[in-house]
């Protein structure tokens, strides 16, 4: 079945400094990849996306490149601010099943001090 | 917009006792889901509807009913509480077609005493 591994936290960076979360996944078909973040005391929201290989998807400064041949969509950000501070969940979903359905992996905690 | 709403925020259950979550999202969503978050755990599927009428079960539906009368709201509902089912409960609803976004509400933290 699909599965997402991502990296396990918790992760602590002071201000500024260079952030990547590991996420590798195994799915059947071709999945479309995603980045939810959760806030303290918030639900999940959508923090980026790709649909295809090679896609990258960006927002708010964060990255992750979509790719085929390393089963990979890692999360990266050039210079992470206190209020990055969150957990992260890398997940797919599987468009060619027409399934609706997501598959989390298990989220990593991101600190930030100032 | 109020997006996906969940209700209540917090609720304190005794073993054997039932409940409902409630959800209602505005945004004429056909998909709806429930998950539940564990430390450790990440999200798990709960059960998900396509559409009013419409439902089935996710990774880890015992225990739990619901229902999609319309396509508004998807109710949770917990028949006899037990003490594994002290999580935190997120509900979340998405268009149900092409690339899968979807929208999450705040949580609803229960505790199985």
């Amino acid at each position: 079945g699909n599965s997402v591994t991502q990296m396990e936290g918790p992760v602590t960076l002071s201000e500024e400094a260079f952030l990547t979360i590991n996420c590798t996944y195994t799915a059947t078909g071709y999945p479309s990849l995603f980045w939810y973040v959760q806030y303290p005391g918030e639900g999940l929201q959508l923090l980026l996306k790709a649909t295809k290989a090679d896609d990258k998807g960006s927002n708010k400064g964060f990255e992750a490149t979509y790719r085929k041949e390393t089963t990979s969509f890692h999360l990266e950000k050039g210079s992470v601010q206190v209020s990055d501070s969150a957990v992260y969940f890398c997940a797919l979903s599987d468009a060619s099943g027409g399934s609706e359905k997501l598959v989390f992996g298990k989220g990593t905690k991101l600190t930030v001090n100032p | 917009n109020a997006g996906v709403t969940q209700t209540p925020k917090f609720q304190v259950l005794k073993t054997g006792q039932s409940m409902t979550l409630q959800c209602a999202q505005d945004m004429n969503h056909e998909y709806m889901s429930w998950y539940r978050q564990d430390p450790g755990m990440g999200l798990r599927l709960i059960h998900y509807s396509v559409g009013a009428g419409i439902t089935d079960q996710g990774e880890v539906p015992n225990g739990y009913n619901v229902s999609r009368s319309t396509t508004e709201d998807f109710p949770l509902r917990l028949l006899s509480a037990a003490p594994s089912q002290t999580s935190v409960y997120f509900c979340a609803s998405s268009y149900g077609q092409g690339v899968n976004i979807q929208y999450f509400g705040a949580g609803t933290r229960l505790s199985v005493l």
